[in-house]
């Protein structure tokens, strides 16, 4: 009964390869994010979809290509890794238009890329 | 979204209330104060949110100064299991981003 689900969990790869992550939410929210964290643990935004359609689109080099299929999934996809993009990786979701939205997030994905 | 200050480091005796302060004196009057907290190794996990009553909930209380350029979130009864970062957060409304700064690293201890 998992809320905000990501799959891997963990994710090793070399520099150069194509790499995707996915995010499932079985909450019925209608906005899902992804969240990058580096190795100083600082939170970013990288994305945000509503309703499947592109709201946030932070300065993320488009290597990263989110794709959302439908309102209950939204996936990472990451060509030509680099060092850089060792990271883990949250997907979030909240349910908008009732006031201010509470976000959940998933367990984390971490990316080491060598 | 408006910046907000935390102190770096807290320490807390277990059983004992918490009490986290942040300011936030740019806030803006459509602005909301949220506050996250971030165990070890897991995803950010909401605590509450508010704008300006004071709110309660099962996890913590959220107390806002009558001017809003401060809060304090408490947990009443702290536990081994409270060791976390904790981030407070103002955003407006719905749909929007989490900006997340350096937040408050609270360690409980026996």
């Amino acid at each position: 009964d998992t809320a905000v689900s990501q799959t891997p969990k963990y994710l090793v790869t070399q520099m150069g390869n194509d790499k995707s992550i996915k995010c499932e939410q079985n909450l019925g929210h209608d906005t899902m994010y992804w969240y990058k964290q580096d190795s100083k643990k600082f939170l970013k935004i990288m994305f945000s979809y509503n309703n499947k359609e592109l709201i946030i689109n932070e300065t993320v080099p488009n290597r990263f290509s989110p794709k959302s299929p439908d309102k209950a999934h939204l996936n990472l996809h990451i060509n030509s890794l680099e060092l850089g993009d060792s990271a883990v990786y949250f997907c979030a979701s909240s349910k908008t238009g009732e006031g201010p939205d509470t976000q959940y997030f998933g367990p984390g994905t971490r990316l080491t890329v060598l | 979204d408006a910046k907000t200050t935390q102190p770096t480091s807290m320490d807390c005796a277990e059983g004992r209330a918490a009490n986290l302060p942040c300011n936030h004196s740019t806030i803006s009057g459509n602005e909301y104060v949220y506050w996250y907290r971030q165990i070890h190794s897991q995803g950010p996990q909401y605590i509450i949110h508010g704008l300006k009553n004071n709110e309660t909930n099962e996890m913590a209380s959220l107390i806002i100064t009558e001017d809003r350029k401060s809060s304090t979130l408490i947990l009443p009864h702290a536990t081994l299991r409270d060791t976390a970062v904790y981030y407070c957060i103002v955003k407006t409304g719905t749909a929007s981003k989490l900006t997340f700064g350096t937040g408050t690293r609270l360690q409980v201890t026996l």
